[in-house]
């Protein structure tokens, strides 16, 4: 069974600290993604990465940073943790293709991270 | 870059009865077009796709429709039961920065009633 694992269900973090999130899946899947979810707003992307060392910007990458040091790994990092930076986190992985093979994302359980 | 906008955003339904999610999409030159369902506390998994070389697709009691042209989609789920109470994802893949990547709609929360 294909699995994508975020390192933390629920995380609290203080204003100001510097957060990692990790995520790793097992599928050696191309690209990676992290979404924040907030009721209301939807899945919205903040950064994904297609390879090893690469990095792109999604919708909102502001405040975020991104670490792809090893294909099965990606981490997000929250330089300054602000109570704005409150949500849930999602990763997400697949496949990269020029055909059409299967482009669904496979999702990871979240992590909820609260930042008092 | 792609847009996706997604109607209604709660649906609340009678168990047996038919629902239906609307989704249009900007971007011409997007080709693949899933659906999620997110069951409370849950992560999204994938429940039916459809490409852009198909009109209808149908799994069970679900079913996804695309017009092209008009630049829409829809998801049909009939005969509903307590266990389709959710919230619903659709989506639209596009390429850039040499990757291909999913635009998400804002969700719809799909509650039947019992």
């Amino acid at each position: 069974d294909v699995k994508v694992t975020q390192s933390s269900r629920y995380l609290v973090k203080r204003t100001g600290e510097k957060v990692f999130l990790e995520c790793v899946q097992d599928m050696d899947h191309e690209n990676m993604f992290w979404y924040r979810q907030d009721p209301g707003l939807g899945l919205r992307l903040i950064y994904f990465s297609y390879d090893v060392k690469m990095k792109e910007k999604g919708d909102i990458p502001e405040g975020y940073s991104v670490s792809r040091e090893k294909k099965e790994r990606f981490s997000l990092i929250l330089e300054s943790a602000s109570t704005n930076q409150t949500s849930m986190y999602l990763c997400a992985s697949s496949l990269y293709g020029q055909g059409p093979s299967n482009y669904g994302y496979t999702f990871g359980s979240g992590t909820r991270l609260t930042v008092v | 870059g792609e847009n996706v906008e997604q109607h209604p955003s709660t649906l609340s339904v009678q168990e047996g009865d038919s629902a239906v999610i609307k989704c249009t999409y900007s971007d011409s030159a997007s080709n693949y077009f899933p659906w999620y369902k997110q069951e409370l506390g849950k992560r999204p998994q994938l429940i039916i796709d459809i490409r852009s070389n198909v009109g209808e697709k149908k799994d069970q009691r679900i079913a996804v429709t695309l017009n092209k042209t008009a630049k829409h989609f829809s998801l049909h789920i009939t005969e509903t039961q307590p266990e389709d109470s959710a919230v619903y994802f659709c989506a639209a893949l596009g390429v850039g920065a040499g990757s291909y990547q999913l635009t998400f709609g804002k969700g719809t929360k799909l509650s039947v009633i019992p």
